[in-house]
């Protein structure tokens, strides 16, 4: 069974400054997607980013960008230029290609607070 | 403005007690998909469905029944038989193909009296 795990429960970071957060995942699978999503105070869930495990270049959206590690099965995120509303929980997730379902594995989340 | 909604915001449910939770989405996506979040821990999946009329059990549907009669709408039943539903639930959609990126709504909050 795939199994996704966030090590580190909280982190911290002043604004402006860099914070990576960290994921691996244990699956036997060679084709399968990772998200990270972003969960705010308001409880939603809001995509961060998306990477396709067959695509060796590294997903990036505007501040945000992955290091995907796939012989290593870890998946960080990391946030450069900090700012306050990056303060949320932080879940990773996984979801493979052969299933057909959509079925979103998710990790236990990491409490990210941006201090000022 | 296309979204996902769900309602109530907040639901108290008494013992023995069947609630329902709506879900209501206008992004004109065939699948549709309920969570369930613990304090501390990822989501969960209970239910999801990826057409009209059809609906699959997640990993945790005991105590859950759903119904997809409308492709906009995929109400979540939490039954009696669920002797622990105190959590936060949250409804996704997607385009269904299995990979496609899921849209979540705000949640609904159920507590136990």
């Amino acid at each position: 069974a795939q199994t996704v795990t966030q090590s580190q429960p909280e982190m911290s970071v002043q604004e402006a400054e860099t914070v990576t957060l960290s994921c691996t995942y244990d699956t036997s699978e060679n084709n399968y997607y990772l998200f990270w999503y972003k969960q705010p105070p308001s409880r939603q869930m809001i995509l961060v980013i998306r990477q396709e495990a067959y695509k060796q270049q590294n997903a990036t959206e505007n501040r945000f960008s992955v290091n995907f590690q796939k012989a290593a099965k870890s998946f960080s995120l990391k946030i450069s230029d900090s700012q306050l509303g990056d303060t949320a929980m932080y879940f990773c997730a996984f979801m493979m290609d052969s299933s057909n379902t959509g079925k979103l594995i998710f990790g236990q989340g990491t409490t990210l607070q941006v201090k000022p | 403005d296309g979204g996902i909604t769900q309602s109530p915001k907040y639901l108290f449910r008494k013992e023995g007690q069947n609630v329902t939770l709506s879900c209501e989405q206008n992004l004109n996506h065939d699948a549709m998909y309920w969570y369930r979040q613990d304090p501390g821990q990822g989501l969960r999946l209970i239910y999801y469905s990826q057409i009209v009329n059809d609906f699959q059990k997640g990993d945790i549907a005991e105590g859950y029944s759903v119904s997809r009669e409308k492709k906009e709408s995929f109400p979540l039943t939490v039954t009696s038989a669920q002797k622990n539903p105190t959590a936060f639930y949250l409804c996704a959609s997607s385009i269904p193909g299995g990979v496609e990126t899921q849209y979540f709504g705000p949640g609904t909050r159920l507590l136990v009296l």
